[in-house]
């Protein structure tokens, strides 16, 4: 089993519409956890940091459910500058700087 | 620009030839990392930096891979004796010394292509 689990999509939704990515980890001792957004033949950018109470930036929403080792990425009103591969971060434990990334999400929004 | 910088952008290289790629990170960043990504994959962990200590090193690297950050600044990833596998994009990221921001920022990437 991978330790850092996602739906590589494609996701293919409508302007306007809302979707949610999934990502599963299996070491219940990592504590950070993140979302990067990275187009295509470019380099991964911080999206935002997950939370353990949840977290918001304007249309994106992020949660943490470490009962069941899963952390999601909740997009409202997609735009099509939004259209990349979503990928989940997470560090492979606590006190260390190994960070795991997924396989990545894309995501693709059509006019 | 004060963002992290690789180089070189491209490299081509036939198979058993030494390559060796440098990464500049954003100052006073205190923690670099060095990953490697194929198409269709997630950044894959290769090495991680705090100062000039390398405090982890993936399983996966095999002895052909080496990474330095003599005096905690720049870094330099050397691959010997290179083999077809080894074509990849190398990413270097960067993050502070702040405690518990574990941001990192990526530069642009090495693309290594091997012949």
């Amino acid at each position: 089993r991978k330790e850092v689990e996602q739906d590589p999509g494609p996701f293919n939704v409508p302007e306007g519409a809302t979707v949610a990515f999934n990502c599963t980890y299996s070491n219940s001792a990592s504590q950070s956890f993140f979302w990067y957004r990275q187009d295509c033949r470019k380099e991964p950018k911080l999206l935002m940091s997950v939370y353990s109470s949840g977290n918001e930036d304007g249309r994106f929403t992020a949660q943490l459910n470490r009962a069941s080792q899963y952390i999601s990425l909740l997009i409202r009103d997609s735009k099509l500058s939004d259209s990349a591969t979503y990928l989940c971060v997470v560090n492979r434990a606590s006190g260390t700087y190994k960070y795991i990334f997924g396989t990545g999400t894309r995501l693709k929004v059509l006019a | 620009d004060t963002g992290v910088s690789q180089d070189p952008r491209h490299k081509i290289t036939k198979r058993g030839q030494n390559v060796t790629f440098r990464c500049d990170p954003i100052s006073e960043h205190n923690r670099l990392y060095w990953y490697r990504q194929t198409l269709g994959q997630g950044p894959e962990f290769l090495t991680y930096f705090q100062n000039e200590a390398q405090l982890e090193k993936s399983r996966l690297l095999s002895d052909r891979f080496s990474a330095e950050r003599p005096k905690g600044s720049f870094s330099t990833l050397e691959i010997q004796r290179t083999e077809q596998g080894d074509s990849a994009m190398y990413l270097c990221a960067s993050s502070p010394r702040l405690a518990g921001f574990d941001t990192q920022y990526f530069g642009p990437g090495t693309r290594l292509t091997v012949l």
